[in-house]
Formats: structure tokens, C-alpha cells, sequence
């Protein structure tokens, strides 16, 4: 089994960009998409990212993944950030038996 | 516009067996790009992924709960449903359904608005 990690909390102020880090403790990161997730409080998640760095219509272009297999991790990475982009984001991949989300970080607009 | 709509008490004793429902209306279950699944997320906490079940009655759990898991199918309902034995405290989450595109593991791209489920006496 492995596990994603993932910061517990990020801070950053409007209009500047953040990096929301996902490592995969086994197993190659780059052998299995990785989704992420926006949860804002109090509703249900919705996807930002899919299949490593693809976004959903509607999803402004704000939000882009990537995968680094050097460091065996993705990222999510947040530019031109607005205070609607507080949120909970959790990343997401699988193995041959099981799906794990990461504990998910806090992101902070201030 | 699909629409995703859990179901189900609200309120279950210690190990006594969890049993919730997800209607899906907007779209049909029967479709063969989609599977469907529960995910839970205790309060205050993260995400878990529960199992996927494709229309044809295919199941795929997570190996922690797979001994106490059961999700089956209804196409003539258009409902999937969720039975999690034994409950403990540990069980108490807010359950979500959703559609899974494609794949048992693939992306989520729709959600039900959850419902949580407190296990105790």
C-alpha cells in the first residue's frame, strides 16, 4: 500500500501563486494519474485537476498540476490567487487495489 | 444536469450495520463510461475512498474495509447502495457518492451533497 503526503496548511496573499505539494510513498508517481480536489468549507469536493494536469471545463486556467519524478511527487499549482481559492485540496491516485487521498492541505488566502 | 442524492439514517448504533443509498437522476447508471462509488470523510478529517461498482454489479473496495463492505447496484432504481457492518465511533463521516469516470479509480466528476452518519448508543 502507500500513502500520498501532502503540507497540512499553505498561506499566500491575492494575486501571488502557490504550490500544493503531493508525495507518494511508494511506487512511481508518474505510473498512475493523480487527480486534485477543491473542497470549500462546508461542501462537497469538486475536480480541479485530472489525470495529472488536465482541467475540467469550467475550471479557470489559474489551476495547473504537474508531476516531478525526481522528487516522486505532483503539485497543484495556483496563480493570480483570489480569495475564492480558500479551500481544503486534496490530491488523489490509485494502485492495482486501491485508490488514496492525500490529508489534504488548507489553503489560506490572506 | 446529473444529480447525485444520498440516503439513508442518519443515526446507527455500535455494530449495528451502516445502509445507505444514492439515488442518480439526470443520467443513467447503466451507462458504460462510468463506475460509482462512496468515499467518507470523518468530521474535521480527510478524505477515504470507500469502493466503486460499475452497472454490472463489478466491485472494487478498499483492502481496510473490504471485510465489512458491501455496495450493490439497482438499475431499475438507478441507485447504488452502501452496507458497512460492525460500526464503531470510527465510522461516524459524512458519506459521499459520486460518479467515477471511466475506470474504478479515475476521476470524480460528480458529487453527492453527502450525508452524515453519527455511530453511537
Amino acid at each position: 500500500n502507500f500513502m500520498l503526503t501532502q503540507p497540512h496548511s499553505v498561506s499566500e496573499s491575492p494575486g501571488k501563486t502557490v504550490t500544493i505539494s503531493c508525495t507518494r510513498s511508494s511506487g512511481s508517481i508518474a505510473s498512475n494519474y493523480v487527480q486534485w480536489y477543491q473542497q470549500r468549507p462546508g461542501s462537497s469536493p469538486t475536480t480541479v485537476i485530472y489525470e495529472d494536469n488536465q482541467r475540467p471545463s469550467g475550471v479557470p486556467d489559474r489551476f495547473s498540476g504537474s508531476i516531478d519524478s525526481s522528487s516522486n511527487s505532483a503539485s497543484l499549482t495556483i496563480s493570480g490567487l483570489k480569495t475564492e481559492d480558500e479551500a481544503d485540496y486534496y490530491c488523489q491516485s490509485y494502485d492495482s487495489s486501491n485508490q488514496v487521498f492525500g490529508g489534504g492541505t488548507k489553503l489560506t488566502v490572506l | 444536469q446529473l444529480q447525485l442524492q444520498e440516503s439513508g439514517p442518519g443515526l446507527v448504533k455500535p455494530s449495528e450495520t451502516l445502509s445507505l443509498t444514492c439515488t442518480v437522476s439526470g443520467g443513467s447508471i447503466s451507462s458504460s463510461s462510468y463506475y460509482w462509488g462512496w468515499i467518507r470523510q470523518p468530521p474535521g478529517k480527510g478524505l477515504e475512498w470507500i469502493g466503486s461498482i460499475y452497472y454490472s454489479g463489478s466491485t472494487y473496495y478498499n483492502p481496510s474495509l473490504k471485510s465489512r463492505v458491501t455496495i450493490s447496484v439497482d438499475t431499475s432504481k438507478n441507485q447504488f447502495s452502501l452496507k458497512l457492518s460492525s460500526v464503531t465511533a470510527a465510522d461516524t463521516a459524512v458519506y459521499y457518492c459520486a460518479r467515477i469516470v471511466l475506470l474504478w479509480f479515475g476521476p470524480i466528476d460528480y458529487w453527492g451533497q453527502g450525508t452524515l452518519v453519527t455511530v453511537s448508543s
